[in-house]
C-alpha cells in the first residue's frame, strides 16, 4: 500500500513562472491537506480538499495560489507568477476520513531563482 | 490565534542519554495533541494524545499530555543516532480534519555517537 506520493520532489522555477505540485493520496483516502514549511518555521496549513471540493482554504494566500482535487487524478497545488518568498517545502497529507490521522507525503521542495 | 511552542529549539546529546522535549499550546476548542518525527523527508506520526495523564509508549519513546497546564512532553530513553531528527508537536482543534492542525517550530535533536 503506497503512501502519499508527491511529485516532483524538487522543483526550480524562475520568478514569474508557474509551479505545479502534485499529490496522490494514499489508496482509499479522499481527504487531502496541503502544508507549507518555510525555513525556521513550522508547518503551516494551507488548504483542505475532498474530491472536487475545497473544504477549508483559510491558510491559502489570497492571490497566485490555487488548489484542486479532481474526481480523477492527483491533487494539484498551483502557484502562479512565483516569487522568491514562495521558496519552501510543500507537504501534502491525506486521511481516510476528515477526523482521522493524516499521513504525510515526502514533500516538494520549491526553489525560486 | 492558536499557538504551539516547543522547547528547546535544538538539543545535542550523546548516545544513550535520555531526552525530554516540551510542547505547550494555546488552542481554542482543543481536541488532541500530536507528535511527529521529521527527518529528511515527510513527518512521520508518533503519537496522538487526547486524554490528560495517560502515557503513550512506543519502544523507547513515550509521551504524556497535561490538559490543565496545557503542555505535553515527549521522552526518548537510551537515545541512538537514528533518533536525530526534528520533532514536531501539533495541536488539533475542534471537529474536522488535519486542517485544524497547528504545528510548533520543532525541536532539532542531534544525537552524537
Amino acid at each position: 500500500n503506497a503512501g502519499v506520493m508527491q511529485n516532483p520532489r524538487h522543483l526550480v522555477r524562475r520568478r514569474g513562472q508557474e509551479a505545479r505540485l502534485r499529490c496522490s493520496p494514499m489508496k482509499g483516502h479522499s481527504h487531502v491537506y496541503w502544508y507549507r514549511q518555510l525555513p525556521e518555521e513550522g508547518l503551516k496549513f494551507m488548504v483542505y480538499l475532498q474530491k472536487e471540493n475545497i473544504i477549508d482554504e483559510s491558510g491559502m494566500p489570497k492571490e497566485r495560489f490555487s488548489a484542486e482535487f479532481p474526481k480523477e487524478g492527483p491533487s494539484i497545488l498551483r502557484i502562479q507568477q512565483v516569487v522568491r518568498g514562495d521558496s519552501a517545502a510543500y507537504f501534502c497529507a491525506s486521511s481516510l476520513k476528515g477526523e482521522t490521522e493524516a499521513f504525510f507525503g515526502q514533500g516538494t521542495r520549491l526553489t525560486v531563482v | 490565534e492558536d499557538k504551539v511552542v516547543q522547547s528547546p529549539l535544538s538539543l545535542v546529546v550523546h548516545e544513550g542519554d535520555t531526552v525530554t522535549l516540551n510542547c505547550s499550546y494555546e488552542v481554542t476548542n482543543f481536541r488532541s495533541l500530536l507528535w511527529y518525527k521529521q527527518e529528511k523527508k515527510a513527518p512521520t506520526f508518533l503519537f496522538m494524545l487526547t486524554s490528560s495523564g495517560i502515557e503513550k509508549k512506543s519502544g523507547r519513546l513515550s509521551s504524556i499530555l497535561d490538559k490543565k497546564e496545557l503542555f505535553s512532553i515527549l521522552n526518548i530513553t537510551a537515545t541512538q543516532t537514528g533518533d536525530s531528527a526534528i520533532y514536531l508537536c501539533a495541536s488539533l482543534r475542534g471537529r474536522g480534519g488535519a486542517d485544524g492542525l497547528t504545528f510548533g517550530k520543532g525541536t532539532h535533536l542531534i544525537i552524537q555517537p
